[in-house]
């Protein structure tokens, strides 16, 4: 059974922090993963996507991939208050077909 | 702003009643998705239309019929419901079916919250 799992939290981090996020999944064969918000009461909206080893750097976002340890992060740098929500890991499990697994979340909290 | 509307906000309808949520998009994207998101759950998939056909139906039961009248707009039919289907029903639209690594790229609606009596 395809599986993607994160640590629900909570996870508090102060503003101005680093805030790490994790994500493992099952399926090796998997090949493009991303992480979306979601607001309280909100629909989930796409961080940032990644499919090749190594990281991806967006702004204050930083998706990192380690296929061989079946492995997916998202590094907050400079967390805002703002960035309170929970984060969605999900694995495309459908090839071109956008078939996605969406991990159970990990809530953020970021005090001032 | 999104730009995928979903239709109602907000719905509340008993177990014999018949109900339709409609989401709609204008981005001229060609897949559409409903997935279904109970409290404090990660969204689940339940249909996937590409092209206005039916691609994916992950085995939904048959009291949920979608629908796609046309590229822009996609019906989910709701009948004979059960108070366990009560939650936050997203629809979800993305150019990148078909194209590779993106199509996991989704624009999701607001979503509508049904509560079955």
């Amino acid at each position: 059974q395809k599986e993607v799992e994160q640590n629900s939290g909570p996870l508090s981090v102060p503003e101005g922090a680093i805030a790490s996020l994790n994500c493992t999944y099952s399926d090796r064969g998997s090949q493009s993963f991303f992480w979306y918000r979601q607001y309280s009461g909100k629909s989930p909206e796409l961080i940032m996507f990644i499919y090749s080893n190594g990281d991806k750097e967006d702004g204050r976002f930083t998706a990192q991939l380690n296929k061989a340890s079946q492995y997916v992060s998202l590094l907050i740098r400079d967390s805002q208050p703002s960035d309170s929500a929970t984060y969605l890991c999900a694995v495309n499990y459908g090839g071109s077909q956008g078939n996605l697994i969406f991990g159970k979340g990990t809530k953020l909290s970021v005090k001032p | 702003d999104t730009e995928v509307t979903q239709t109602p906000k907000h719905l509340v309808m008993g177990m014999t009643n018949k109900k339709s949520l409609k989401c709609e998009q204008h981005m001229g994207h060609r897949a559409m998705y409903w997935y279904k998101q109970k409290a404090k759950k990660p969204p689940e998939l339940m249909f996937v239309y590409s092209y206005e056909k039916l691609s994916i139906n992950e085995s939904v039961p048959s009291r949920f019929s979608p629908e796609c009248p046309n590229s822009s707009l996609l019906n989910l039919h709701l009948h004979a419901l059960q108070p366990e289907d009560s939650a936050l029903y997203l629809c979800a639209s993305s150019p990148y079916w078909d194209r590779g690594f993106r199509a996991g790229e989704l624009f999701f609606g607001e979503g509508s919250r049904l509560t079955v009596l």
